[in-house]
């Protein structure tokens, strides 16, 4: 299995924008995650799903960010407008549920919002 | 909310010599606890998960302890090597699935 694969790895955009980032994870695993990471506030997780259903969106910042599982082998996050303070790390994790054991992270798309 | 603290410094060893990383929380209650190796640039990878009710693992030079009424967990690497340089996360969860993450430490390892 090629892991968790998250595109695109880098993108710059500017403030206003549209953003869309996409993840792939394992395949046969149930639950998805999106992180996003900075050096302030470290890893925080925004939103996971299991079985593609939303469970917990608490942490998503505001209604600016919003995200989609269509099904078991894709999610997207979608920023939009975007704002410099949007600039992060995501990333995308994905696991079977097996309290934590197999839990995957991609490699991270890094958002730059001039 | 949960607060998960870390060693608020970088920690530099010799190599050869044990490192011990910690991870303090509060205002929390968590049934799971994992800890991951970040390097530069890539995503977390998986080390190590405890259970509340084990007190240690082990796996290879790395072992971890749980205290539940410490609220602490201590992550230790035996016989380091300059290859173990990265940043060290810790992670607690109450359910097993979604999982809160401290701001981790850097270790470096000095030949």
């Amino acid at each position: 299995d090629a892991g968790v694969i998250q595109s695109p790895r880098h993108e710059v955009t500017e403030m206003g924008q549209e953003v869309t980032l996409r993840c792939k994870p394992i395949s046969g695993h149930d639950y998805l995650f999106w992180y996003r990471q900075t050096m302030m506030r470290g890893l925080e997780l925004l939103i996971y799903f299991n079985n593609n259903v939303p469970i917990d969106d608490s942490g998503m910042p505001e209604d600016r960010f919003s995200a989609k599982m269509p099904n078991a082998s894709f999610s997207t996050l979608k920023i939009q407008p975007s704002e410099p303070r949007d600039s992060a790390v995501y990333f995308c994790a994905s696991s079977l549920g097996r309290q934590g054991q197999d839990y995957t992270f991609g490699s991270g798309t890094r958002l730059t919002v001039v | 909310s949960q607060k998960i603290e870390q060693n608020s410094e970088a920690l530099n060893i010799q190599e050869g010599k044990t490192a011990t990383l910690t991870c303090n929380y509060t205002n929390y209650s968590p049934a799971y606890l994992q800890w991951y190796r970040q390097d530069p640039g890539r995503g977390p990878v998986f080390l190590l998960l405890i259970r509340e009710n084990e007190k240690e693992k082990r796996k290879e030079r790395l072992k971890v302890t749980f205290d539940t009424t410490l609220k602490q967990s201590l992550f230790h690497i035996t016989a380091s090597q300059p290859a173990d340089s990265a940043t060290y996360l810790c992670a607690l969860s109450n359910t097993g699935n979604q999982f809160y993450f401290g701001t981790g430490t850097s270790l470096t390892v000095i030949p």
